[in-house]
């Protein structure tokens, strides 16, 4: 199946800080998510992007399908911005998505 | 829109009690319907999906069963609980016929905790 590495595991940023996740597979997929768990254990949808640049607010997300790998942007970071974040992959014929191990991501004030 | 609605919220359990989770998707009609669980630490685990009433395919073998009576509806039940079953359900949903193509949505999840 997919192998999916996310890093860092951890990260402590100062509010306002910004930030970058990545997210490195190891074959080609079909769909590719990144998910907001926050403190309560509700999954948030942040992005759909199995190609390509998006950008929601404070938040962007590049996947590079040719190499592989995702990144999450998030700028201007603020204490609610803490919690765990996915990457979430899909490959074809299959149900069974691969999630990550998650970056776990504190923000102090 | 669509929306995703998951009850109880909490649950506490004796061992070797019954649990029926619920549930169900509002706005969106052949939903493929999936239980997840999340055990301490990060990961979730896929138990089982759903592409039509009645059609339950299970991914791993453990002491739990899922059923779709209706088509918006989704149900987690086990006849005895185990220690082992102690953890955080969620269940999603995602549209067509291709779920490896679509974005999945996560509901607000249950919290079971068996004691």
């Amino acid at each position: 199946g997919i192998q999916v590495e996310q890093s860092p595991p951890d990260l402590i940023l100062q509010e306002g800080a910004n930030s970058t996740l990545r997210c490195n597979f190891s074959d080609s997929v079909n769909n590719l998510q990144w998910f907001h768990q926050n403190p309560w254990g509700q999954l948030i949808n942040l992005f759909y992007i199995p190609s390509g640049t998006k950008q929601n607010g404070r938040l962007s997300a590049t996947t590079v399908a040719t190499e592989r790998y995702s990144l999450l942007y998030i700028s201007s970071s603020q204490t609610t911005d803490s919690g765990v974040y996915f990457c979430v992959l899909g490959g074809a014929g299959s149900y069974q998505l691969t999630f990550g191990k998650g970056t776990k991501l504190s923000v102090i004030p | 829109s669509q929306t995703i609605h998951q009850w109880p919220a909490t649950l506490v359990q004796p061992v070797g009690s019954p649990l029926s989770l619920e549930c169900t998707v509002e706005g969106t009609s052949n939903p493929n319907l999936y239980w997840y669980r999340q055990a301490a630490g990060r990961g979730l685990q896929l138990l089982f999906y759903s592409v039509g009433i009645g059609q339950i395919s299970s991914e791993v073998p453990q002491n739990l069963s899922a059923s779709r009576p209706q088509d918006r509806q989704f149900i987690l039940s086990s006849k005895k609980l185990l220690l082992s079953d102690s953890g955080f359900y969620l269940c999603a949903w995602s549209a067509g016929r291709t779920p490896s193509y679509n974005e999945q949505f996560f509901g607000p999840g249950t919290r079971l905790t068996v004691l």
